[in-house]
């Protein structure tokens, strides 16, 4: 069964690096998603992503966020400067399409555990 | 008021009990009413979803919304230690859009 792929499954990085989260989404899907959950809290949305541009985007995700697709397969996170506070798991997720009237499923990757030292 | 909001538990239940799952939310533009499955430090899971309001059964799983009170339930029947997991609502709007999670409860079914 196809399934969406993270790497790498845990990052460690000093506060003020950049660090890009990789995502592997479902060949045919169409829309990706970014997620993170801070331990012992809840998944929050922060951006969607379809036809190579943000669809929406949480007040989360600040300037020091972006996202790309930067070669029609890999979907990467980047936070430009980590703070202590974006140590989180991160999720992609991804859907087939976004057909009006009904919902997709939205799948999701294992995780990539982000620990800002 | 949160968008949605879930009883945290933790809830710890004997093998073949019946679990009762809760979220409300306030959002009336919610249509979709998702109940994914999280295990320890995986990935959420989609376990089973409703359209609108009513019922909608699934083997030992049974989602229920009631869009008048604007609360979300999952049962499960029969509960399995292998169900022992955080479960999580996720209201959306449908199509695209971003899932809007509640916090999770966390079950436990002891053999």
């Amino acid at each position: 069964e196809p399934e969406v792929t993270q790497t790498p499954s845990h990052q460690v990085t000093q506060m003020g690096q950049e660090v890009i989260l990789r995502c592997v989404p479902i060949s045919n899907h169409l829309y990706f998603y970014w997620y993170r959950q801070i331990l012992g809290q809840k998944v929050e949305f922060l951006v969607s992503f379809y036809n190579n541009e943000i669809s929406e985007k949480s007040e989360i995700f600040d300037d020091q966020f972006s996202v790309e697709r930067p070669d029609g397969s890999n979907f990467t996170l980047k936070i430009r400067s980590t703070k202590l506070e974006d140590s989180a798991m991160y999720f992609c997720a991804d859907t087939l399409s976004g057909t009006g009237g009904m919902t997709d499923t939205q799948y999701f990757g294992p995780g990539t555990r982000l620990t800002v030292l | 008021q949160k968008e949605v909001e879930q009883d945290p538990g933790p809830l710890s239940v004997p093998e073949g009990a019946i679990v009762s799952l809760n979220c409300t939310y306030s959002n009336s533009a919610f249509q979709y009413f998702m109940w994914y499955r999280q295990y320890s430090r995986k990935g959420p899971e989609l376990l089973m979803y409703t359209y609108s309001s009513g019922n909608k059964e699934d083997g030992r799983f049974t989602a229920q919304v009631d869009k008048s009170s604007k609360y979300i339930s999952l049962f499960i029947r029969d509960s399995q230690p292998s169900d022992s997991a955080t479960y999580l609502c996720a209201p959306t709007q449908g199509g695209s859009e971003k899932l809007v999670f509640g916090k999770g409860t966390k079950l436990t079914v002891n053999p």
